[in-house]
């Protein structure tokens, strides 16, 4: 298996909403992050996940709130968003953080929020 | 942070004709570089990747090459086909040693039938 998987894939949400992405991967692999891109951009690193800690924080509002409940998952919690904050999001997998791996991507969550 | 930067936004190519798609960086200090290809409504796609000891790789109908006198960057994809059309992106790794991706603007690459 070498895939990343996220679900939903579409999300419509509005502002005063709580929601989450859900990321999932079976590579073993022990570094996971989020990106968010915007149409036409392209990713930006929002959060770094290294054997389940919090590694890197790219001064995300605290609206998004990851959480890492084990090796294979990654979520996004999702709270009072901005109209702004609509953008597809990404997550990614590598074997590991601190080395120069490449990243596996999941299809991403398309995100509205109204 | 480091720039990572794209020369043509668009790219428009024959099929069957060779694609060369490229990429300018700011960080001389930086030793890992990645290409990744976007498709429509999917997430980026590894192609293939560089470390600066090396200054030219090659994969099965793709090629990268790394010219770290002038920090530039290359893709080439020989024969090209419909289904290379896609955003193409160089990406170049965080040299604090962390594994942090920063992406270049992207160019779409337009396969012509």
């Amino acid at each position: 298996d070498t895939e990343v998987t996220q679900t939903p894939k579409h999300l419509v949400m509005g502002m005063t909403n709580k929601k989450s992405l859900k990321c999932e991967q079976h590579m073993g692999h022990r570094a996971m992050y989020w990106y968010k891109q915007k149409a036409k951009k392209p990713p930006e690193l929002m959060f770094v996940y290294s054997y389940e800690k919090l590694s890197i924080n790219e001064s995300v509002p605290s609206r998004f709130s990851p959480e890492c409940p084990n090796s294979s998952l990654l979520n996004l919690h999702l709270h009072a968003l901005q109209p702004e904050d609509s953008a597809l999001y990404l997550c990614a997998s590598s074997r590991k953080w601190g080395e120069n791996e490449k990243l596996f991507f999941g299809s991403g969550t398309q995100l509205s929020v109204l | 942070g480091e720039s990572v930067g794209l020369h043509l936004p668009t790219l428009s190519v024959q099929e069957g004709d060779n694609s060369i798609i490229n990429c300018a960086y700011s960080n001389s200090a930086s030793d890992y570089f990645i290409w990744y290809k976007q498709e429509s409504g999917k997430g980026p796609q590894f192609i293939i990747d560089i470390r600066s000891n090396m200054d030219k790789r090659q994969g099965q109908r793709v090629t990268v090459l790394l010219n770290k006198t002038v920090k530039h960057l290359s893709l080439q994809i020989a024969a090209t086909q419909p289904g290379d059309s896609a955003v193409y992106f160089c990406a170049e790794a965080d040299q604090t040693g962390a594994n942090n991706l920063f992406f270049g603007t992207g160019t779409r690459l337009t396969v012509i039938p």
